[in-house]
């Protein structure tokens, strides 16, 4: 248990659905993170939120659409979805955005584009 | 940014020292190297970080050369429930650090 909870932890949906990733952290951090890793792949940046505000969008397609509505909370709105998005996609917060202040990981959302 | 390179895997024994050594030749001034340990369908936990010199913290400790252009976690007396994908990650800020593909450790019994 890290701190960091994501909710569902499986999804499936089809090409034309939508449905939103959630992300909650009880460690009063204000950094949170989206990130994305398919198989056989390494971990992708897509987000960055630093107090709510975004301070990074890895050149992430607009079918994924992040949200931050307070420091606890970090949501990924999907739409429109390929089926080469299926992969985990994982939360995690920090402190802060500086290097030195670890990372705290979620268990991750499996999510499958059929 | 710095890019790393580390072996793509590696075997143990249970009770054995491991060190995986990762390379970062083009590290910059204010650089941090910092590891991460990845189980199957699990996010990464934060191992060690460290700037310069030695680290040690209770699970691992980290050595890093003078000229920085490499870094070795060890890990003492490792157990089976070690086996894992271990990152090596050099970057001045959390946006900076990009997971590589990692060193897959298997410990075998």
């Amino acid at each position: 248990e890290t701190g960091v909870t994501q909710t569902p932890r499986h999804l499936v949906m089809g090409m034309t659905n939508k449905k939103s990733l959630k992300c909650e952290q009880h460690l009063g951090h204000n950094a949170m993170y989206w990130y994305k890793q398919s198989a056989k792949k390494p971990l992708e940046l897509m987000f960055v939120y630093n107090f709510k505000e975004q301070t990074e969008n890895n050149s992430v397609p607009s079918r994924f659409s992040p949200e931050c509505p307070n420091s606890s909370h970090l949501f990924l709105h999907l739409h429109t979805l390929q089926p080469e998005d299926s992969a985990l996609y994982l939360c995690a917060s920090s402190q802060g955005e500086g290097v030195t202040y670890e990372q705290y990981f979620g268990p991750g959302t499996r999510l499958t584009v059929t | 940014l710095a890019k790393t390179t580390q072996p793509i895997s590696m075997d143990s024994y249970e009770g054995q020292e491991v060190n995986i050594t990762c390379s970062h030749n083009n590290i910059a001034t204010n650089d941090y190297i910092t590891w991460y340990q990845q189980f199957p369908s699990q996010g990464p936990r934060f191992i060690i970080q460290g700037y310069k010199t030695k680290v040690t913290n209770e699970v691992a400790s980290l050595f890093i050369p003078a000229d920085r252009k490499s870094s070795t976690l060890s890990l003492p007396r490792v157990s089976l429930s070690d086996t894992a994908v271990y990152y090596c990650l050099v970057g001045g800020s959390a946006r900076q650090l990009t997971f590589g593909s990692g060193t897959q450790l298997t410990v075998l019994p």
